[in-house]
């Protein structure tokens, strides 16, 4: 059964650095990319981006790019996504899905709320 | 970036009603690469059609995709009290892929 299983809900402060995880099991980690995604209360769902755990080539839509790191541990099947300096505006639930090229987002994660407040 | 419109933005039904939503991208999406997920409160997004028409694995026939283009709708034929969601157009031809704002449906 395919599972991706993310890490545990985050309360921060703003300028504290941040790194939650997404753990792929039951296929081939490495055959697929990993999508981000990010929710903000009661908003729609956003991209963030891709990662390849076979190479780790990453792809960033643009809204994104320079505001997050995505990085991934092939030998232990986990994708991450980072941040250096939180703000108040990263408070959202993040998302990590299964991607292929020319296929849909077909397993998702359960979420990881991520909390900024001072 | 291909912007996906979604309409209406809240659509008020009755169980066994018939449900159509709709979904505009700003410029064609190649090879009909058009998904539509559901989300429930507090849940993950469940897939539920790929590429503009096919079900995905698991979801009832009462869930259609329709539409190529710039066009595409998502038809439930008769509301579940269970269908009761959000509901999310995404193109995942083009980079960046992109989601439409969501439709919400709600009961009425």
């Amino acid at each position: 059964e395919v599972q991706l299983v993310q890490s545990g809900a985050e309360v921060k402060k703003p300028g504290e650095s941040l790194k939650i995880s997404c753990k792929g099991s039951g296929y081939s980690f490495t055959s697929y990319w990993i999508g981000w995604v990010r929710q903000m209360p009661g908003k729609g769902l956003e991209w963030m981006g891709i990662i390849y755990p076979g190479d780790s080539d990453t792809r960033y839509s643009p809204s994104f790019q320079g505001q997050v790191t995505m990085s991934a541990d092939k030998s232990i099947s986990t994708a991450y996504l980072q941040w250096s300096s939180l703000k108040a505006s990263d408070t959202a639930m993040y998302y990590c899905a299964r991607y292929s090229y020319g296929r849909p987002l077909d397993y998702w994660g359960q979420g990881t709320l991520v909390t900024v407040s001072s | 970036e291909i912007v996906l419109t979604q309409s209406p933005g809240t659509l008020s039904l009755s169980p066994g009603e018939r449900a159509t939503l709709s979904c505009r991208a700003s410029q064609s999406v190649s090879s009909s690469y058009l998904g539509w997920y559901q989300q429930k409160p507090g849940q993950a997004p469940r897939l539920l059609i790929y590429g503009a028409s096919s079900r995905a694995t698991g979801i009832p026939d009462r869930f259609s995709g329709s539409g190529s283009g710039t066009d595409f709708t998502l038809t439930i034929s008769r509301l579940e009290p269970e269908d009761f969601a959000a509901y999310f157009c995404q193109q995942y031809g083009s980079s960046p892929l992109t989601f439409g704002g969501g439709t919400k449906v709600e009961i009425k």
